[in-house]
This record gives C-alpha cells, structure tokens and sequence, in this order.
C-alpha cells in the first residue's frame, strides 16, 4: 500500500458529461501529479499541483482542470467527456523536493466514458 | 520532444529463465531514469532509478538495469524470473529539473511455472 487513495475506483459516464476524481495524497506529501492511462499505453502525464497551484501541464485541452487543496488532497475534473477519454487515471503524491524520486502512486480510477 | 520506445510489447519466459526488456529514449540533455512495475489489480510500484553515478543500477526484488548513454537505453534485467515477476513494466525517463515523468508503452511479461 502506498498510502495514496483515488476514489472512486470505477465509473461510468456517458459523452458530453462532467466528472470529477478524486485523491488523497500520502500523509506529508504535498505535491500531486495526475496521469491518464489508455489501454496498452504508458501513463501520459496530465498536471501537477503544488500549494494549491497547477505546477506543470502536459499536452491536454483545458477541460482537464484539477483543483489542490489546503489538505493536500486533489481533483481531476473533466468536462464535456468524449469517448477517448476512456482510461484508467492514476494520481501520484510525492514532496516537491522528490517530486520524481519518490512519486507514490494510487491505484486510478477507470473512467468509461459510452 | 521526449519519448521513451520499449520495443517488447509481450514477454513470455518459464520461470527461472533470465530477462532483459529494453528501454531506449530521445532525449539529448540530462535525464533521470526509472523502471516501474505493475502487478495485476495493484498499483504502480518503482522498481529502480537512476539519477547519476554507477551506471548499474539495482532495485528491488534482484532487478538491475544498466544505464548507456551513447545508446540512450536503459534495460532492466533479471538472472532468474520467478512466476511472481508476471506484471506490466514501464521505462520512464524525467528531465532533470522537470516536473512529471514520460512513460513508455509497457511490457507485459508473462511467467510460466
């Protein structure tokens, strides 16, 4: 167990609608990262969260957008959902010193988008 | 841009047969390197990294991999694979300084008793 909690673990969600995912990050951490697996890929990174503040952005359209919060804790929020948006998302909490030594990662939440 | 090719998409090896799946990445300046593993249903886990220093890296579970430079790979290997090895294993590369991993596509090994 990494001590990193994604909730919920499955979903289902028809296009054109809104979701929201959520992580609670290791005790200490208080950088969060997330990522979007898709079958047979590696994870592509989407944004990381730092004091509350987006801290880094991969290639991904604005209606990917996360929120920190003072707890550390973080939110994925995807608006108008296509069906490509379909994967599995994993959340990484770590400290900003070891944001990549020591990158803890939950066990996602897959999203199916119909 | 980054991107990291892990050429073997699906191994399969009885068990006790060594291993080596391979990682090679694009990337000219100073990187840092990991080898992360998936076990089914759990999360993923880091194997080994390389930052700097002893190109020969060991991680957990008597996984090494060696660092290349002048040929940008990064190979995880294994003398002796055990039926608990069965997993997916990603090679991941980072800038230095930067703020996220890239990952590479997988591989899936399957061990057979």
């Amino acid at each position: 167990e990494t001590g990193v909690t994604q909730s919920p673990t499955h979903l289902i969600k028809t296009r054109g609608q809104q979701v929201t995912l959520r992580c609670s990050s290791q005790s200490g951490h208080n950088t969060v990262s997330w990522y979007q697996q898709a079958l047979g890929q590696g994870p592509q990174f989407i944004f990381q969260y730092y004091r509350e503040e987006e801290n880094g952005r991969g290639n991904f359209p604005p209606r990917f957008s996360g929120l920190q919060f003072p707890n550390y804790s973080s939110e994925l929020n995807v608006n108008a959902l296509e069906l490509d948006d379909s994967a599995l998302y994993l959340c990484a909490s770590t400290t900003y010193s070891n944001r990549l030594t020591e990158a803890f990662f939950g066990q996602g939440t897959r999203l199916t988008v119909v | 841009a980054q991107s990291v090719s892990q050429h073997n998409h699906h191994v399969i090896l009885s068990e006790a047969a060594s291993l080596e799946l391979g990682c090679n990445y694009s990337y000219g300046g100073t990187v840092n390197l990991f080898w992360y593993v998936q076990y089914p249903g759990q999360h993923l886990q880091l194997l080994l990294k390389y930052f700097s220093g002893d190109p020969l890296v060991k991680g957990i579970k008597g996984f090494e991999a060696e660092f290349i430079k002048s040929k940008f790979s990064f190979n995880l290997r294994k003398p002796s694979v055990q039926w608990s090895d069965t997993a997916e294993y990603f090679c991941a590369v980072a800038q230095t300084g930067a703020n996220n991993l890239f990952f590479g596509t997988g591989t899936r090994l399957t061990v057979i008793p």
